[in-house]
């Protein structure tokens, strides 16, 4: 399994970009890397995802490294409702073709006025 | 937003009761997935069912009883537990096919808050 880690905690001032690094040293060439965040009590909420290019959404960016061994999601004008736990979860494929996601601590970000 | 669903939203039972949870989702997906969610604890994953059939079981103990009647609907039923077992329950979807894009994306119902007394 690829592993990720993650800084604990961060801090943002609101309406500034948040950059949330994530290693993923051990990750193989098929596999994706998938930002989840979780907002207090609630149930997680898909992010982005990509394999080795950069990808932008309306919620996000994420610039992957050549190498492919850490990501970076950027939240680019952070709010209030932006805090929670963001999880880098590097995606294995499940025995019956599903995918398996495997959770770890994941980035606390507190988002501040 | 999320087009998965569980009922209830908080549950409290002694440790005697049988309870279930359920989790719907109308979002045509084939995979459906029960996660639990300690206090300061990362996401487990506890059962998969992957077109009705359960494909994984995580070493979940047998008070914890899983049930998939179609795609749409996935249980779990509750019985004799005990105070650890007090988390939050959540249940996602997501297609079955791989194909390594968006669409393998799980999405997450809002959970079940449960304690046990």
């Amino acid at each position: 399994d690829a592993k990720t880690t993650q800084p604990p905690s961060m801090d943002c001032a609101e309406g500034r970009a948040a950059n949330l690094p994530c290693n993923h040293s051990t990750i193989s060439g098929n596999e994706y890397v998938y930002w989840y965040r979780q907002i207090h009590s609630q149930g997680p909420q898909y992010i982005i995802h990509g394999l080795k290019n950069n990808e932008t959404n309306e919620m996000a960016s994420l610039i992957i490294t050549e190498d492919r061994k850490s990501s970076t999601l950027i939240l680019p004008h952070a709010t209030l409702r932006d805090t929670a736990v963001y999880y880098c979860i590097v995606r294995l494929r499940g025995t019956g073709g599903y995918n398996k996601l495997i959770f770890g601590a994941g980035t606390r970000l507190a988002v501040h006025p | 937003e999320t087009g998965v669903t569980q009922t209830p939203r908080h549950l409290v039972m002694g440790m005697t009761n049988k309870k279930s949870l359920k989790c719907e989702q109308h979002l045509g997906h084939n995979a459906m997935y029960w996660y639990k969610q300690s206090a300061k604890k990362p996401l487990e994953l506890m059962f998969v069912y992957n077109f009705k059939e359960q494909t994984e079981n995580n070493s979940v103990p047998s008070r914890f009883s899983p049930e998939c009647p179609n795609s749409s609907h996935l249980f779990l039923h509750l019985h004799t537990l005990q105070p650890e077992d007090s988390a939050l329950y959540l249940c996602a979807s997501s297609p079955s096919e791989w194909s390594g894009g968006a669409s393998d994306t799980q999405y997450f119902g809002p959970g079940t808050r449960l304690t046990v007394l």
